[in-house]
């Protein structure tokens, strides 16, 4: 599975978008690419995942550029409840490797 | 909405006692994972099982843990002696195929 790099932390401000990015320049043509994100003392929740096409759900919408090589989680009103650690995660139906994310803090 | 249940949500116990987590997955899913977080680090992955067979578990400390899943099913993860670093987060993940994984609440165990 891909190494991801995302910056360890990030602040945005309560009602702005959040644009976290991830770069996955070693991804495979086979590997998805995931997003989670783990509230203080939570389980780690799904957000999104896409191979080459931008997602959109009801949580998020997922960038991907069209070398494949990096990629933006969109969060598009961020609120003070958004506040996270995010996670970037290539995956191809191995192990999932939870890195150490990016720190979001959502400023009122 | 299905989910993974965990059992004890918080756990107490002194050193060099037995502990032992319980792990319930979303009905169906084949592959379950059990992951040790210290607080303020990331996932650590120790065990992950494809039905009742281990697939990995070349991170767990084997002289001391020890994880079954009997009936491909439901899962426990025990510790024993626990020793004061062991404090952490226990999770657990299942998954239907490998793909997306849904994580439980986490067990968080504190060895005095």
């Amino acid at each position: 599975d891909a190494k991801t790099t995302q910056p360890p932390s990030m602040d945005c401000a309560e009602g702005r978008a959040a644009n976290l990015p991830c770069n996955h320049s070693t991804i495979s043509g086979n590997e998805y690419v995931y997003w989670y994100r783990q509230i203080h003392s939570q389980g780690p929740q799904y957000i999104i995942h896409g191979l080459k096409n931008n997602e959109t759900n009801e949580m998020a919408s997922l960038i991907i550029t069209e070398d494949r090589k990096s990629s933006t989680l969109i969060l598009p009103h961020a609120t003070l409840r958004d506040t996270a650690v995010y996670y970037c995660i290539g995956h191809t139906g191995n192990q999932f490797y939870f890195g150490t994310g990016t720190s979001l803090t959502v400023i009122p | 909405e299905a989910e993974v249940a965990q059992s004890p949500r918080y756990k107490i116990t002194e050193k060099s006692q037995a502990v032992a987590f319980w792990c319930d997955p979303i009905s169906g899913h084949a592959t379950l994972y059990w992951y040790r977080q210290i607080l303020g680090q990331g996932l650590e992955l120790l065990v992950q099982f494809q039905d009742e067979s281990v697939v990995d578990d070349s991170q767990l400390p084997k002289d001391r843990f020890s994880a079954e899943r009997l009936k491909g099913v439901d899962s426990t993860l025990k510790i024993q002696p626990a020793e004061l670093g062991d404090s952490a987060m226990y999770l657990c993940a299942s998954s239907f195929s490998g793909n997306t994984i849904y994580f439980g609440e986490g067990s968080w165990l504190t060895v005095v």
